[in-house]
């Protein structure tokens, strides 16, 4: 059974340009979740979506980060414009619904740099 | 408001020998808890999901437990080897399914 694919797995722009992850969650999988991780720091949630609809987004930075899960299966998240703050590790996670279990699984992450 | 330490937040112990990770958290209603392995560069491995109905989970080398009054759970690594040096997280998911990481565990074993 394939995992979660996220590409790309590096990424390097240079400040206020845009930029896009994408995520495939593993089949069946409902809930689809993004995280930012920094160095040294455990992940911290963007954004979580069941199907196709965003149900935790408060700690997504709205004025320059937009995310969308169409027909409630891959993801894209998307940076515009990218600041050098930015610069992290994006991970995305897929979890089955908590009847089965609410076990999280990890893609390799996109590890982006902004100069 | 849900929070999740570590400790310690670093430790290195020579080949062979048994040890414990703590994860603490602060709300006790949580669905499960789960740890982690990660290595630099690379995305998170599963290592061991705990539901909330359950005391404890063993796969291998690895036992982790759960007490859920206390707001702990603990990872046990028997015999440790080189291979297991990594950073090793938990995660706690609430009824609402909100996963909350702690800042996690770098752990080097020396050969």
């Amino acid at each position: 059974e394939a995992g979660v694919v996220q590409s790309p797995r590096y990424k390097i722009i240079e400040k206020k340009q845009p930029v896009a992850f994408w995520c495939n969650p593993i089949s069946g999988h409902n809930t689809l979740y993004w995280y930012l991780q920094n160095l040294g720091q455990g992940p911290e949630l963007l954004i979580r979506y069941e199907n196709e609809e965003a149900v935790d987004d408060s700690q997504l930075p709205k004025d320059r980060f937009s995310a969308e899960r169409l027909k409630g299966v891959d993801s894209t998240l998307k940076i515009q414009p990218a600041e050098l703050g930015d610069s992290a590790v994006y991970l995305c996670a897929s979890s089955p619904g908590l009847g089965q279990g609410g076990e999280l699984f990890f893609g390799e992450g996109s590890r982006l740099t902004v100069l | 408001k849900q929070e999740v330490t570590q400790i310690p937040a670093a430790l290195s112990v020579p080949e062979g020998e048994n040890l414990v990770l703590n994860c603490s958290f602060t709300d006790s209603a949580i669905y499960n808890l789960q740890w982690f392995r990660q290595d630099p560069g690379k995305g998170l491995t599963s290592l061991l999901l705990i539901q909330s109905s359950q005391r404890e989970q063993t796969s291998g080398r690895l036992n982790a437990s759960l007490d859920k009054s206390s707001g702990r759970s603990t990872l046990y690594i028997a015999a440790s080897q080189p291979g297991d040096s990594a950073t090793y997280l938990c995660a706690v998911k609430t009824s609402y399914d909100k996963v909350i990481f702690g800042p996690g565990t770098s752990l080097s074993v020396i050969p």
